[in-house]
């Protein structure tokens, strides 16, 4: 079975707090994905990987970086968390071929920014 | 661009009823790729469905069954003889076909089944 795991299931930060979300996949998935659900706007990309190290702004980057350095691994970093920042966080995880496989998502972590 | 639209924000039925959540896209693309995912209340998306562009077949699965329609963009999801445990939020989502493409999500359903 494939598994997408996030380090946090429920986080509480402090607005100005530096804050880091982990998502690591064991299925040796070449693309990775962050996104935001918000109700009423659905699911929105943050930023996705096709490659370590390789990154690329979706819809919504503003107030968001991340970083893969290995392959299993990708980080959403909040440099300066703001209280429009709390949300569900989704991670997840495919490989190239979207012909034979669908996108796998973790279990979210619910941010609040207080 | 893409976008995927699903114009119902939220369905009560009661249990045993049939219901069908409708879904439209647009995209330029002539290969593409469709999704339907569940989210229940423990909060992890469940994939259900993916169909491409090429197959316009209808597909049942038990209780479940999906229209594709390209002449009228419509990806609509039906569930026949509701069950408390559909209860959920439902995404239609939208993909192109090459290899770094990224999935578009709908706002999503939100289906309530009352015993």
């Amino acid at each position: 079975d494939v598994k997408v795991t996030q380090s946090s299931r429920y986080l509480v930060k402090r607005t100005g707090e530096k804050v880091f979300l982990e998502c690591v996949q064991d299925m040796d998935h070449e693309n990775m994905f962050w996104y935001r659900q918000d109700p009423g706007l659905g699911l929105r990309l943050i930023y996705f990987s096709y490659d370590v190290k390789m990154k690329e702004k979706g819809d919504i980057p503003e107030g968001y970086s991340v970083s893969r350095e290995k392959k299993e691994r990708f980080s959403l970093i909040l440099e300066s968390a703001s209280t429009n920042q709390t949300s569900m966080y989704l991670c997840a995880s495919r490989p190239y071929d979207l012909k034979l496989y669908e996108q796998y998502f973790g279990p979210g972590t619910r941010l609040t920014v207080t | 661009a893409q976008k995927v639209t699903q114009a119902q924000t939220e369905i009560s039925v009661v249990e045993k009823e049939d219901v069908t959540l409708d879904c439209v896209y647009e995209t330029r693309d002539t290969t593409y790729y469709l999704f339907w995912y569940k989210q229940p209340p423990s909060g992890e998306l469940v994939f259900l469905i993916r169909r491409n562009s090429f197959d316009e077949q209808n597909e049942i699965s038990g209780r479940y069954s999906w229209n594709f329609q390209k002449s009228t963009s419509s990806f609509n999801f039906t569930i026949t003889a509701s069950q408390v445990v559909d209860s959920a939020v439902y995404f239609c989502a939208l993909s192109a076909s090459g290899a770094n493409s990224k999935l578009t999500f709908g706002k999503g359903i939100t289906l309530s089944v009352r015993p």
